[in-house]
């Protein structure tokens, strides 16, 4: 079976620009989670859902993030307007309710210059 | 709110050596996860090995095992006959039990495998 599908693997944009990240979850999980990795702050969690919904988005930095799953099997992570301190590893991961297993994706390694 | 700790930034062991990797975590809660995941150069996080904190039995997978003390609160993974692709960042993680909660992950600890 296919596991967490991710795009772009890398993106390369200016400050200003918007830049989408896409992820597909393996098949029938129901949860899907976006975790961002830079040096200074290590993992955190940005937002989650289940069964499409968003249920915590706590981690969201600011109002030029925003993420949206309109369907079981695609999540888009979106950046607007993008700025240096964006620049990080993206993962998409998810997970079977009961599993508790969380499986992550290649990542998204995004600089913004 | 919950913490892991690894202390170890970095280790090296020699190929076919043991290798024990150190986790301390900070909860309230009585029934958690503990994971360890594996990050090589490639940035991939691999799932490594799990447990359950109501199971007093240790994980093992294969070459991989950890030594759970729930009291201590302390979950280090052993490496055993360690082999040059076990060569990564290794991050412990906490999950509360509740259905999709988020992990929590220490700062990690990167391995090097010596030929």
């Amino acid at each position: 079976d296919a596991g967490v599908i991710q795009s772009p693997r890398h993106e390369v944009t200016e400050m200003g620009q918007e830049v989408t990240l896409r992820c597909k979850p393996i098949s029938g999980h129901d949860y899907l989670f976006w975790y961002r990795q830079t040096m200074m702050r290590g993992l955190e969690l940005l937002i989650y859902f289940n069964n499409n919904v968003p249920i915590d988005d706590s981690g969201m930095p600011e109002d030029r993030f925003s993420a949206k799953m309109p369907n079981a099997s695609f999540s888009t992570l979106k950046i607007q307007p993008s700025e240096p301190r964006d620049s990080a590893v993206y993962f998409c991961a998810s997970s079977l309710q009961g599993s508790e297993t969380q499986y992550f994706g290649p990542g998204t390694r995004l600089l913004v210059l | 709110a919950q913490t892991v700790t690894q202390s170890q930034p970095e280790m090296s062991v020699q190929e076919a050596e043991t290798v024990t990797l150190s986790c301390t975590y900070d909860t309230s809660e009585s029934d958690y996860y503990l994971f360890w995941y594996k990050q090589p150069p490639s940035r991939q996080m691999i799932l490594v090995i799990r447990q359950e904190a109501y199971k007093q039995q240790n994980a093992t997978e294969n070459r991989f095992s950890v030594n759970f003390q729930k009291a201590a609160k302390s979950f280090s993974l052993k490496i055993s006959d360690s082999q040059l692709g076990d060569a990564a960042m290794y991050f412990c993680a906490y999950k509360e039990q509740t259905s999709g909660s988020r992990l929590t992950f220490g700062e990690g600890t990167q391995l090097t495998v010596n030929p």
